[in-house]
Order: C-alpha cells, then sequence, then structure tokens
C-alpha cells in the first residue's frame, strides 16, 4: 500500500523558531511536493522536488526553503517562524514520468501552530 | 494561467438524496482534472480523474464526475448520499507541461440523516 507519512500530526512553535517538518515516502517517486492548507484557499503549493537536490518555487515560497537529500525524503523549513505561518502543511509525492497525468499521494498533513 | 472555481464553500444534503459538487475550471491547454477528497484529520484521497478518452469517469465510492469541454465543467456526482461521505472535497487541473496541480477551494460536505 502506499505511503507518505509526515514526522508530527501536531505542531507549537514559537515565533522565531527553526521548524523543520519531515516527509518520507516508500513508492521510489521522483516528485515531492509541500502544500499549506488554508479555510478557503483551498491547497496552496510551496515547493516541490523533482528529483534528489532539485527543487522549483511553488507559488508562496517565501519563509520557506526545503531539503531533498535521498530520494525518499523531503524536508520544509521554516527559518524563523511566523504567526502567519500557522497553517496545515500537507506533503504529496507523484511519479514524474506520467506528467500533469499522475496522481499525487498526500500524508496526513501536520498542523502547526506558531505562537 | 490555469484556474479552478468550486461554487458553494458547504453543501449540505439529506442522507440518500443527490449529491452534486461544482467545478469549473480555465486553462488554455487541454486539462487533466482530478477530484481529491479529504476525510476529518487526514490528507487528501484521490476520487477519480480524467486524462483522456472517455468523458464520464466513474471513482472511488460510487462518486462520478463528467468532463464537459464546452462548459469548461467538471462536477461530482453521486445518486444516494450516505453519512460517511461527508469530507471536503477538492477539485483540481494540471496539464501536460507541468505535474503540479492548481486545487480550488474546497467544498465541505455535509449530509443529515
Amino acid at each position: 500500500d502506499v505511503k507518505v507519512t509526515q514526522s508530527s500530526r501536531y505542531l507549537v512553535k514559537r515565533t522565531g523558531e527553526k521548524v523543520f517538518l519531515e516527509c518520507v515516502q516508500d513508492m521510489d517517486h521522483e516528485n515531492m511536493f509541500w502544500y499549506r492548507q488554508d479555510p478557503g484557499l483551498g491547497l496552496r503549493l510551496i515547493y516541490f522536488s523533482y528529483d534528489v537536490k532539485m527543487k522549483e518555487k511553488g507559488d508562496i515560497p517565501e519563509g520557506y526553503s526545503v531539503s531533498r537529500e535521498k530520494k525518499e525524503r523531503f524536508s520544509l523549513i521554516l527559518e524563523s517562524a511566523s504567526t502567519n505561518q500557522t497553517s496545515m502543511y500537507l506533503c504529496a509525492s507523484s511519479r514524474r514520468l506520467g506528467g500533469g497525468t499522475d496522481t499525487q499521494y498526500f500524508g496526513p498533513g501536520t498542523r502547526l501552530t506558531v505562537l | 494561467a490555469q484556474s479552478v472555481t468550486q461554487l458553494g464553500s458547504h453543501v449540505s444534503v439529506s442522507e440518500g438524496a443527490l449529491v452534486l459538487l461544482r467545478c469549473n475550471y480555465s486553462s488554455s491547454v487541454p486539462p487533466y482534472l482530478f477530484w481529491y477528497v479529504q476525510y476529518p484529520n487526514q490528507g487528501l484521497q484521490l476520487l477519480l480523474k480524467y486524462t483522456t478518452g472517455a468523458t464520464l469517469v466513474k471513482g472511488i465510492n460510487g462518486f462520478e464526475a463528467e468532463f464537459k469541454k464546452s462548459e469548461t465543467s467538471f462536477h461530482l456526482t453521486k445518486p444516494s448520499a450516505h453519512m460517511s461521505d461527508a469530507a471536503e472535497y477538492f477539485c483540481a487541473v494540471s496539464d501536460d507541461s507541468s505535474y503540479k496541480l492548481i486545487f480550488g477551494s474546497g467544498t465541505r460536505l455535509l449530509v443529515r440523516p
């Protein structure tokens, strides 16, 4: 069974802290994605990676960075957390070869609260 | 640029009634269209997708959607709602030029007993 796991379901951090969100997939997928989900806004793409050490900015990359040192793991980093980064963060993965037709598989999400 | 509009942030139906969730898209190239469902406290799960071929697409849990190019629509339907269908539903679009998905703002489906 396909599986995308995220390191934490709930996380509470303080303003200014450095925050790491980890995502691991076991499907040998090339593509991995980080989204944030906010009520009324749907899912917005923060960053995605199409290969190890390769990354591309999504629609809202400001305040975030990413790291992909191994194919199965994709990390989202908040260098200095701010209250407006309080949100649900979802990780997803997909194959690359299918282009836009491929299904993205999602993790359960991390609900981050920044105080 | 692609975009997706979901009409109605909340839809309420009685158990056993027809479910209709609306999705309209904007795309300058042939689109690929998806419906995802999110149950409470879970990630998103694919319900169905249209890529090419038959315009009526059947998905899991009795849902189906029809791609209508002339109306730029991809509405999701289910003949008879079940309590377990209560969830948030997202429509999304992509195309051949990218493997990124553009999501709509979501529709929360409430099912009344």
